[in-house]
């Protein structure tokens, strides 16, 4: 299946800074990718759709201003958490669709684990 | 109502068992599903499509009833290493991907 790597895997960082995610997919183009965060026993909830050359689409109640999104290249998105907090601890995970088949299939990326002291 | 619903479980079975899940959508255009296996701290892996005649993977089978708007994905002879969260997620249309809430199985020697 197609590759999407993140980078880092984990951070651990002081409330107050910022803290910036990649995303790549390895060995597909991807216009968009996805960003998901995922709080300890509970589902993935998608936060914003990051798109190529345009603004990233956000989910309701996801701050777009304290978390940034670039999709700055076919194989290359970035979130930025910035101010980072303790309730921002969580588990990040991109994912980008590739074609398989004819359909369009999620492959996600090994996801990053935040932590704000 | 949800775009997916599933019922988060858990399930509990022993070593052997066979076990089912549904997953119901909404969206009645909604054009490919999806099954993944997501284990603990880890992210989630595709672990099938699910086409319109169903399809089997070895001990794993899926199956789409479009009429009733539902996938299911049943297990026989579970394995402990079959424990994990399955998520069902359903592509309506383009880059949409709605995902269910996943249902948390446990497989007991």
């Amino acid at each position: 299946g197609a590759v999407v790597s993140q980078h880092p895997s984990r951070v651990i960082c002081k409330s107050g800074t910022s803290v910036k995610i990649e995303c790549r997919s390895l060995d597909f183009q991807a216009t968009t990718m996805f960003w998901y965060r995922q709080f300890p026993k509970q589902s993935l909830m998608l936060m914003a759709t990051s798109n190529e050359g345009s603004k990233a689409t956000y989910e309701q109640g996801v701050e777009k201003d304290k978390f940034l999104i670039n999709h700055a290249s076919l194989t290359l998105s970035t979130l930025t958490v910035t101010s980072a907090h303790p309730e921002d601890s969580s588990f990040y995970i991109c994912s980008a669709p590739t074609e398989q088949d004819a359909t369009d299939t999620q492959y996600f990326g090994p996801g990053t684990r935040l932590t704000v002291l | 109502r949800k775009e997916v619903e599933q019922d988060p479980g858990p399930f509990n079975v022993p070593e052997g068992a066979t076990v089912a899940f549904n997953c119901t959508y909404s969206n009645s255009a909604s054009q490919s599903f999806f099954w993944y296996r997501q284990d603990c701290r880890k992210e989630p892996k595709l672990l099938m499509s699910v086409y319109s005649s169903g399809n089997e993977d070895g001990r794993f089978t899926a199956q789409l009833n479009r009429a009733s708007q539902y996938i299911s994905l049943l297990i026989r002879d579970s394995k402990l290493s079959d424990s994990a969260t399955y998520l069902c997620v359903v592509n309506p249309t383009g880059n949409q991907f709605y995902f269910g809430t996943g249902t948390s199985l446990t497989v007991i020697p």
